[in-house]
């Protein structure tokens, strides 16, 4: 089972900042197979990027992927008061399909 | 709009059975494989099973293989969970989340629902 480590666990940033989440997995993956999701309390996931870099239908040009072999960056070019929230990264390698413990992005 | 509603989630005993109902709307379901995925509250995701556009392909978590039981009714446009011997780490809100690719299991989950609660507990 491919294991992801999300760091940091949590970051407290102000909005207008620059936001720099990332993703280790525990072996190397090919990149088309690293997704990342934003969850809020109380509303349902939403998949943000695929394929390490592709934004999903409806994902704001703030945010942007990167990486290959075990590193992913998911980066949010200035924040606003609607990114507040918990991110998750994802490997679609083969099943099981595994994610990270999740980093919350916190108002400073 | 793609719409995803689970229920028949609630409180049960350990060893005990539930079965978790997720109706689709807004897309042509019979063409998406279709996946569960839970959350332990407070916790992180994870994926426990999915099942492919026709049923012929199924995967389950290892955590849950042997006692969970995924189908799907396309003519009813819903998709099933069937838990038995529950077990207290059960406990989650277990949401059904469409797959990305027309036709096939990708693994990507563009469109989620807002998810069910199970509680396993004597």
């Amino acid at each position: 089972e491919i294991v992801l480590t999300q760091s940091p666990d949590t970051l407290s940033l102000s909005p207008g900042e620059r936001a720099t989440l990332s993703c280790r997995a525990s072996q190397t993956i090919d990149s088309i197979f690293l997704a990342w999701y934003q969850r809020k309390p109380g509303q349902a996931p939403r998949l943000l990027i695929y394929g390490a870099s592709n934004r999903a239908t409806g994902a704001p040009d703030r945010f942007s992927g990167s990486g290959s072999g075990t590193d992913f960056t998911l980066t949010i070019s200035r924040l606003e008061p609607e990114d507040f929230a918990v991110y998750y990264c994802q490997q679609y390698v083969t099943s099981p399909y595994t994610f990270g413990r999740g980093t919350k992005l916190e108002i400073k | 709009e793609v719409q995803l509603v689970e229920s028949g989630g609630g409180l049960v005993q350990p060893g005990r059975s539930l079965r978790l109902s997720c109706e689709a709307s807004g897309f042509t379901f019979d063409d998406y494989a279709i996946h569960w995925v839970r959350q332990v509250p407070g916790k992180g995701l994870e994926w426990v099973s999915g099942i492919s556009w026709n049923g012929g392909k199924i995967a389950y978590a290892d955590s849950v293989e042997g006692r969970f039981t995924i189908s799907r009714d396309n003519t009813k446009k819903s998709l099933y969970l069937q838990m038995d011997s529950l077990r207290v780490e059960d406990t989650a809100l277990y949401l059904c989340a469409k797959d990305f690719s027309f036709a096939t299991i990708t693994g990507v989950f563009d469109s989620w629902g807002q998810g069910t609660l199970v509680i396993v507990s004597s």
